[in-house]
């Protein structure tokens, strides 16, 4: 079945530097993809929608200097923390889909903790 | 406003037994209602998918139905294992912009032995 790749599950930073999380689709293109925040005992909060070939749709309070969303190729989207501070740190999680009523397909998330 | 509400928050079952989520709904115009099983730490998977004229569908032990009238969904989980514990995440599709997703708060769910 189609499956959504995310790299990398965890990664430890220091407050300052950036962090790119790669989202692929691994058997199929993907036009659209998404980004999402989850904080502990909560459910996903929508980011973005990363567009092939053109910009980002943010949603509202989401600042795009600082989550810069880039959709290359039909197969991936990265997201970029730049400037990343401990309240950042969050599981952010990808998903992209065919078209109409096929499940969106999530990655396994990453798990960002900025000391 | 769309809505989507999870009830409970979080529910606690012995291995072996059965339960029943609950979800309830305020999405207009409706398309679709996925319920998601999301272990910790890792991504949401899909468990089913109905479209407004199904009211019931199967993946293996468990079982989604959906009443379109009075908007709600649940959950079943009949004879429970220790790797159902996770959480369920009921999610709304709105009609017309395909990946327009609502998101319950989700049901936190402990099989214990």
């Amino acid at each position: 079945g189609a499956v959504v790749s995310q790299h990398p599950s965890r990664v430890i930073c220091k407050s300052g530097t950036s962090v790119k999380i790669e989202c692929r689709s691994l058997d199929f293109q993907a036009t659209t993809m998404f980004w999402y925040r989850q904080f502990p005992k909560q459910s996903l909060m929508l980011m973005a929608t990363s567009n092939e070939g053109s910009k980002a749709t943010y949603e509202q309070g989401v600042e795009k200097d600082k989550f810069l969303i880039n959709h290359a190729s039909l197969t991936l989207s990265t997201l970029t923390v730049t400037s990343a501070h401990p309240e950042d740190s969050s599981f952010y999680i990808c998903s992209a889909g065919d078209e109409g009523n096929s499940p969106l397909h999530f990655g396994n998330g990453t798990r960002l903790t900025v000391t | 406003k769309n809505q989507v509400e999870q009830s409970p928050q979080s529910l606690i079952i012995l291995e072996g037994k059965n339960c029943t989520l609950q979800c309830n709904y305020t999405v207009s115009p409706f398309s679709n209602l996925r319920w998601y099983k999301q272990d910790t730490g890792r991504g949401p998977v899909s468990l089913t998918i109905m479209t407004f004229s199904e009211n019931t569908k199967s993946n293996g032990r468990y079982t989604a139905t959906l009443d379109a009238d009075t908007k709600q969904s649940s959950l079943h989980i009949t004879a429970s294992q220790l790797s159902d514990s996770a959480s369920y995440i009921c999610v709304v599709s709105v009609r017309g912009s395909s990946y327009k997703l609502i998101f319950g708060s989700g049901t936190r769910l402990l099989v214990r032995p």
